[in-house]
């Protein structure tokens, strides 16, 4: 069973668009992270959100909005696509609970390529 | 957010050990030193962590040196699965645990 999974896994698309992308995690973990990896492969945060409460936000532009519908779900959703918002987006979970492990779960990222 | 400094790659042989080291001069009291790697077109997997005494665990061992500035990795045997970026992350406490700072890492190759 995937822990982490995030659809779709590759997302090809025009300026302009709209986008989402989905995650979800069975680990009945209580928080949920959205990372960016560039082209330079560095990896940023971009968001957490506790129990469905935004906690961390990175300055990311306000075309990117996250969603959390429940406590194992955190989507990813983008308006007016850009040019430079190409990338792998991976998600991620930890269980706050247990905070001194620091232990983060991603999934396998979601390459978005915007033309 | 405190940095790290990792030499850009490393190369080993199959079934040798393998020492990461990492640099961590301006880690604070209260920072965890992390390691997660990153086998090509995956999303990072942990490895390990500590604070201040020598960990071990299935994967690896971590050695923190007694002033915290440096720590280094160790893979007891290395695999051709092991080949990966290898990142070392300070990571603080509170509600920003989870924010991971990533730098270049190391990429490690593993020869048969």
């Amino acid at each position: 069973d995937t822990a982490v999974s995030q659809t779709p896994k590759y997302l090809v698309t025009q300026m302009g668009n709209d986008k989402s992308i989905k995650c979800e995690q069975n680990l009945g973990h209580d928080t949920m992270y959205w990372y960016k990896q560039d082209s330079k492969k560095f990896l940023k945060i971009m968001f957490s959100y506790n129990n469905k409460e935004l906690i961390i936000n990175e300055t990311v532009p306000n075309r990117f909005s996250p969603k959390s519908p429940d406590k194992a779900h955190l989507n990813l959703h983008i308006n007016s696509l850009e040019l430079g918002d190409s990338a792998v987006y991976f998600c991620a979970s930890s269980p706050l609970g247990l905070a001194s492990t620091g232990e983060l779960f991603f999934g396998e990222g979601s390459r978005l390529t915007v033309l | 957010d405190a940095k790290t400094t990792q030499p850009n790659s490393m190369e080993s042989n199959e079934e040798e050990p393998v020492h990461l080291p990492c640099n961590h001069s301006t880690i604070s009291g209260t920072d965890y030193i992390h390691w997660y790697r990153q086998l090509p077109s995956q999303g990072p997997e942990y490895v390990i962590h500590g604070l201040t005494s020598n960990v071990n665990n299935r994967m690896a061992s971590l050695a923190i040196a007694e002033d915290r500035k440096s720590s280094t990795l160790i893979l007891h045997r290395a695999t051709l699965r092991d080949a990966a970026v290898y990142y070392c992350i300070l990571r603080g406490g509170g509600t920003s645990y989870g924010k991971l700072t990533f730098g270049q890492g190391t990429i490690l190759t593993v020869h048969p």
